[in-house]
């Protein structure tokens, strides 16, 4: 049971919008930056967004993140068939006194 | 082209060791701190530990403290996972990843291709 709560799974239909919520606490969404990765079938993670809301080089501007009290965001508009994948949050947590990950969501698109 | 490749990984029984290795090329290692993520099959991401750059300052999660011992080698742009005291829920593939240097974030940003551990009788 991660310290971070992330819905399962998702879905959505090509071109729609679909978001993905990470529930945290004071300890670490509350008052750490929040990260986004996207786990592609069978590949290594990728980080999609850092601190909240930057995109690395070579991210589309598709995905955004916001950060609100103890809750994130992950927006993907635009959805297209290769953004099926498993999404986790993270974030340095004060209490465990290291970073934890959300428990993972899994996207499919229609 | 910046990369991180893992080696080490295998099959070992309970209690036994193990020791990952991850070479870095295409960047300076040495400035960077670094991380271990594993995942064990079929479920999510879990960080184990983190080393700074100069080696000055360590974590570990709660799971893996006093059992596995992470260092590096800057001169061979190498880091390690000594694992001790294996468990069978230490099986998971083992990542290492870079850090992107902002304190206290899980930012990582360079990731190599896992390393397999399945610790089994």
């Amino acid at each position: 049971q991660s310290v971070l709560t992330q819905p399962p799974s998702a879905s959505g239909t090509p071109g729609q919008r679909v978001t993905i919520s990470c529930s945290g606490s004071s300890s670490n969404i509350g008052s750490k930056a929040v990260n986004w990765y996207q786990q592609l079938p069978g590949t290594a993670p990728k980080l999609l967004i850092y601190t909240n809301n930057q995109r690395p080089s070579g991210v589309p501007d598709r995905f955004s993140g916001s950060k609100s009290g103890t809750s994130a965001s992950l927006a993907i508009s635009g959805l297209q068939s290769e953004d099926e994948a498993d999404y986790y949050c993270a974030v340095w947590d004060d209490s465990l006194d290291g970073p934890v990950f959300g428990g993972g969501t899994k996207l499919t698109v229609l | 082209e910046v990369q991180l490749v893992e080696s080490g990984g295998g099959l070992v029984q309970p209690g036994g060791s193990l020791r990952l290795s991850c070479a870095a090329s295409g960047f300076s290692f040495n400035v960077y701190a670094m991380n271990w993520v594993r995942q064990a099959p079929g479920k999510g991401l879990e960080w184990v530990s983190y080393l700074s750059s100069s080696s000055r300052t360590i974590f570990y999660a709660d799971s893996v403290r006093g059992r596995f011992t992470i260092s590096r080698d800057n001169a061979k742009n190498s880091l390690f996972l000594q694992m001790n005291s294996l468990r069978d829920e230490d099986t998971a593939v083992y990542y290492c990843a870079r850090d992107v240097g902002i304190p206290y974030n899980a930012a990582f940003d360079i990731w190599g291709q896992g390393a397999m551990v399945i610790v089994s009788s």
